[in-house]
């Protein structure tokens, strides 16, 4: 596996529901970051991790619950989420999220979720 | 504040016409980068370009060309000859000096190339 790779693809939960999306990446980058994207709006920052270490929680409610055991791997727990929910969740990753460097980030295909 | 501007939410053209997608960005930072991601509807962003607020050398790459400047704040990207695959979501974004390394994003062009 090459890039940024996110599972499911698609996601279709009731509101009492428990899930867990996952994201990998194989660039060997420090920082990964949890976007998401609902329609007519622009991308939203939820949570960047860098060096396995939160160091961005752009007030994302607490239904969403980021892991991140190692720079590798990114998980995104989801619990008693809203319909307003639904949305397109990309992860991606950098190679160095300080100020002093502007490295692109790199996206994975995303999780489309439906929340009923 | 940051902002970044695409003023069109969606473009339509035929194929093989060129097309100029516009970006407007704010900022007080004096060191800043400028990006163009490309959504298709497959969903992944593809990183497209980075240019850096130091560099305002215009950019060609293939049928891609992305014109920076700064006396208008402005980094406009033009589709030249434009192809069916390049139908997509186009995105512009602002990254500014310091530790935040948060990328400011525009609503992003709706591109679509018809046949």
């Amino acid at each position: 596996e090459t890039g940024v790779t996110q599972t499911p693809r698609h996601l279709v939960m009731g509101m009492t529901n428990k899930k867990s999306l996952k994201c990998e990446q194989h660039l060997g980058h420090n920082a990964m970051y949890w976007y998401k994207q609902s329609a007519k709006k622009p991308l939203e920052l939820m949570f960047v991790y860098n060096f396995k270490e939160q160091t961005e929680n752009n007030s994302v409610p607490s239904r969403f619950s980021p892991e991140c055991p190692n720079s590798s791997h990114l998980f995104l727990h989801l619990h008693t989420l809203q319909p307003e929910d639904s949305a397109l969740y990309l992860c991606a990753s950098s190679q160095d999220p300080s100020g002093s460097s502007y490295n692109e980030q790199f996206f994975g295909p995303g999780t489309r979720l439906t929340v009923l | 504040a940051q902002k970044v501007t695409q003023a069109q939410t969606e473009i339509s053209v035929v194929e093989k016409e060129d097309v100029t997608l516009d970006c407007v960005y704010e900022t007080r930072d004096t060191t800043y980068y400028l990006f163009w991601y490309k959504q298709p509807p497959s969903g992944e962003l593809v990183f497209l370009i980075r240019r850096n607020s130091f560099d305002e050398q215009n950019e060609i790459s293939g049928r891609y060309s992305w014109n920076f400047q700064k006396s208008t704040s402005s980094f406009n990207f033009t589709i030249t000859a434009s192809q069916v695959v390049d139908s997509a979501v186009y995105f512009c974004a602002l990254r500014g000096q310091g530790s935040n390394y948060q990328l400011i994003w525009g609503a992003g062009t709706k591109l679509i190339i018809k046949p």
